[in-house]
């Protein structure tokens, strides 16, 4: 199974860009990365997925390295409103059907 | 409006009574899942189902039993409940699993307390 890894918990001060990383190293060729994001008491909703190429949408872009063992999502500008856990998930498309969440990142927004 | 609804949302029960916990989406998607949060676990995924009459473990499957009857609709059951499966609960559903891998649509939750 996929497994990625995150650093625990990030700070950012508020208008400032904000990188979050992710290990996969495990990831295979058809493993598609995905992030998503939970504020607090709700369920987690998604932020942004990707294969091989970066992408953006309106919430964040998503940095995928050349050898796909990491990637980094990029918030331009925090605001108080990002303050969440960002989990960096892998799906599996070799065999399972199933998704592989970690512990996430605590992203802590100062005013 | 586009929607996974659980219910209940809070349950408080004791060990050994049988409960269900429902989900429901209103979007025609083919793949649902169940997933429990717990403290410092983050998120973990209890069955997953692809399309009606098509379900499968995930990673913590022990204890847990689903169904899938109908698209819209895939109960989590709890035959037995103990201690430990003490958590907060989300179901989730996305339109396909596959190598396009579409965005899943999580529920509220559902916070589960077994004495």
């Amino acid at each position: 199974d996929a497994k990625t890894t995150q650093p625990n918990s990030m700070e950012s001060n508020e208008e400032e860009p904000v990188h979050l990383p992710c290990n996969h190293s495990t990831i295979s060729g058809t493993d598609y990365i995905h992030w998503y994001r939970q504020l607090p008491s709700q369920g987690p909703e998604y932020v942004i997925h990707g294969l091989t190429s970066n992408v953006n949408n309106r919430m964040a872009s998503l940095a995928i390295a050349e050898d796909r063992k990491s990637s980094t999502l990029i918030l331009h500008r925090a605001t108080l409103r990002d303050a969440a856990v960002y989990y960096c998930i892998s799906s599996d498309t070799s065999g399972t059907y199933k998704y592989i969440f970690g512990t996430g990142t605590r992203l802590k927004v100062l005013a | 409006e586009a929607q996974v609804t659980q219910n209940p949302r809070y349950l408080i029960t004791v060990t050994g009574k049988k409960l269900t916990v429902t989900c429901s989406q209103n979007m025609n998607h083919e793949y649902m899942s169940w997933y429990r949060q717990d403290p410092g676990l983050g998120l973990r995924q209890i069955y997953y189902s692809m399309n009606v009459e098509v379900t499968d473990k995930g990673d913590v499957p022990e204890g847990y039993k689903v169904s899938r009857k109908e698209k819209r609709n895939f109960p989590l059951i709890l035959e037995s409940p103990s201690p430990n499966q003490t958590s907060l609960y989300f179901c989730a559903s996305s339109l396909l699993y596959g190598a396009s891998s579409y965005e899943q649509y999580f529920g509220p939750g559902t916070r589960l307390t077994v004495t």
